[in-house]
Formats: C-alpha cells, structure tokens, sequence
C-alpha cells in the first residue's frame, strides 16, 4: 500500500531562520503531491500541489517545494520563516486512484 | 462565500448513542470526502463519494455510515460511537477528485466518546 512519511514531527526554528521539512513516498507510479498546511484552530488549506511540469513549485507566502522522482520526495522549503508560519504542515500523495494519502504531520513552531 | 460547513463543531457523547455529523458544501463540487485526525496519525480517510448515490470506503471506515443522497450534503453516521472514535473529523469537498486538485476543508467536527 502506498505511504507517505514525513520524518520530522515536531520543528522549532527562530524568525528568518530556513526551513525544510522532508516528505518520502513509496508509490512508484505516477503521482500527485501536495503540501496543506493547518494554522492552530484553523482547517486545512493547500500551500502548494505538483502534477508535472518543472520539479520546483512555488507556493503560496513563499514557500516551495521540490519533487526529486529519483528519491521519491517532495520537501518543503521557505528561506525565512516567519512566527505567522507557525502551523502543522502536511505533504499528501495521490496515485491513479481516487485516494489521497496523508502524512502524519509536522508541528512548526516559530519563535519570535 | 465557497465554504464546506460541518455541524456540530463539538460534540461529547456516550458509547453507543448514535449521532450524525453534518457537511454542506456550497460548491457544486462533485466530490466530498470525510478524514479522521489523531495525533501522530495524520488524516485518514474514512469515506468517500465521487458523485451522489456513489460513496466507497476509505482508510479507516470501520463503525461510520455515509449517504450522498443530494450533491451539496455528505453526513457522516455513528450507528454505535465507541471511545475509539474520539476523535477530530473533517469533510472536504473538491471539484473532481482529492488527486486531481484542492481540497476544501471543514472547520472540523471535535468528537468525544465517553
């Protein structure tokens, strides 16, 4: 079954300090990918999707992500955070089903 | 305004009280889905529906019930609620599909079983 897996589950950086959170999938077809990022008390909402194209995508409030087929990954990149960016952020996958696969989270806390 | 809207926002209840979870989504998006959030788990799918009278299982769907009677409504159904069921839900809704484009969410459903 496919698997999505965010390695870090809890990041604390300092204003303007980069961020990069890793996502790994395991499917080796072809692939959706999205990151949704989830403020506190707040619902999901899509930062950014790739679905083919150039390999970099950007999002929105300046963040990025990076498809890299041969590692099956698409991290997460912002080169200054901010204490707004503070949030639980999820990278998603979908394969040729109709299903969206889910990590489990990472907790970014900015510290001002 | 486009929203998903789920009722009710918080919810306590006892084992094997039945309750319903109500989404409406404004739309006119084919597809609407329910996830479950726990911590350390991420989101999981419980069920889905692709088009109305059309619903399939999910991750997760063990002990809930969906209908797709109408396009704009997805309620979710806890025939029997048991405290692993506790629980933080979202309804979400999308044009075609959650792999072809963006996902509307819910403001989320805060669900405890006593």
């Amino acid at each position: 079954a496919q698997s999505v897996s965010q390695h870090n589950h809890h990041v604390i950086l300092s204003e303007a300090a980069s961020l990069e959170l890793g996502c790994n999938y395991s499917y080796g077809g072809t692939v959706n990918l999205f990151w949704y990022v989830q403020y506190p008390g707040q619902h999901l909402q899509l930062l950014l999707k790739y679905f083919s194209g150039d390999p970099l995508v950007k999002g929105i409030k300046g963040f990025e992500a990076e498809f890299i087929k041969s590692k099956f990954s698409f991290n997460l990149r912002k080169p200054s955070v901010q204490w707004s960016d503070t949030a639980e952020y999820f990278c998603a996958v979908a394969d040729s089903s109709y299903k969206l696969i889910f990590g489990s989270g990472t907790r970014l806390l900015v510290r001002p | 305004e486009a929203q998903v809207t789920q009722n009710p926002r918080y919810l306590i209840t006892v084992t094997g009280k039945k309750l319903t979870v109500t989404c409406s989504q404004n739309m006119n998006h084919e597809y609407m889905s329910w996830y479950r959030q726990d911590p350390g788990l991420g989101l999981r799918q419980i069920y889905y529906s692709m088009n109305v009278e059309v619903t399939d299982k999910g991750d997760v769907p063990e002990g809930y019930k969906v209908s797709r009677k109408e396009k704009r409504n997805f309620p979710l159904i806890l025939e029997s609620p048991s405290p692993n069921q506790t629980s933080l839900y979202f309804c979400a809704s999308s044009k075609q599909g959650a792999h072809t484009g963006e996902l509307f969410f819910g403001e989320g459903s805060r669900l405890t079983v006593l």
